[in-house]
């Protein structure tokens, strides 16, 4: 079935950097924009990003121009986000999620949580 | 940037009533992209209105979305106990593409 699958949680020590895998299957890799989206706790969804599988073009959010890379690998149909000069304000759930055009966001990964901590 | 702003940021209501969530766009969204999400807690959001008006797959029909230009509608015609969540608009039509802050629907 069509599945976006993430890695497992994150620990991380400010300033570092963190790079977030999000492996797909089930559909044609290439046919589909991913976005990265994220929620710090308890609070609302914040779009970092797009990047077009077909040839890796990226668009990022302007508050993470800088931080952000979103890269592809699609010999093994995996998108990753890379977050560097890590702050606690980066302490979040980051979702990995398919734009299918008109009708938006239709799958998603399952989160990743990344704690940024001295 | 398209901000968009829900109302109310809470709504309590019992199982059986009708819900009614809105979300308002400081400009025009453009071609009606505009998607609505339920998140419920521990769990990644999931579609379940876009292009405004638009049932995503396997969403009951108590669930109906209406709007264009800056007004938009989440209705729920008839509560059932698992609609009991938080739901999102987002506009999908321009970079960046923004979600509101949220409406919590909770049980009265």
């Amino acid at each position: 079935q069509v599945q976006l699958v993430q890695s497992g949680a994150e620990v991380k020590k400010p300033g570092a950097s963190v790079k977030v895998p999000c492996k797909a299957s089930g559909y044609t890799f290439t046919s589909y924009y991913m976005h990265w989206v994220r929620q710090a706790p308890g609070q609302g969804l914040e779009w970092m990003g797009i990047i077009n599988p077909t040839d890796s073009s990226t668009s990022y959010a302007q508050k993470l121009q800088g931080r952000v890379t979103m890269t592809r690998d699609t010999s093994t149909s995996t998108v990753y986000m890379e977050l560097s000069s890590l702050r606690s304000e980066d302490t979040a759930v980051y979702y990995c999620a398919r734009e299918a055009g008109e009708r938006a966001f239709d799958i998603w990964g399952q989160g990743t949580m990344v704690t940024v901590s001295s | 940037e398209i901000v968009l702003t829900q109302s109310p940021g809470t709504l309590s209501l019992s199982p059986g009533e009708r819900a009614t969530l809105s979300c308002r766009a400081s400009q025009s969204v453009s071609s009606s992209y505009l998607a609505w999400y339920q998140q419920k807690p521990g769990q990644a959001p999931r579609v379940f209105i876009y292009g405004a008006s638009n049932r995503a797959t396997g969403i009951p029909d108590r669930f109906s979305g209406s709007g264009s230009g800056t007004d938009f509608t989440l209705t729920i015609s008839r509560l059932e106990p698992e609609d009991f969540a938080v739901y999102y608009c987002q506009q999908y039509g321009s970079s960046p593409y923004t979600f509101g802050q949220g409406t919590k629907l909770e049980i009265k």
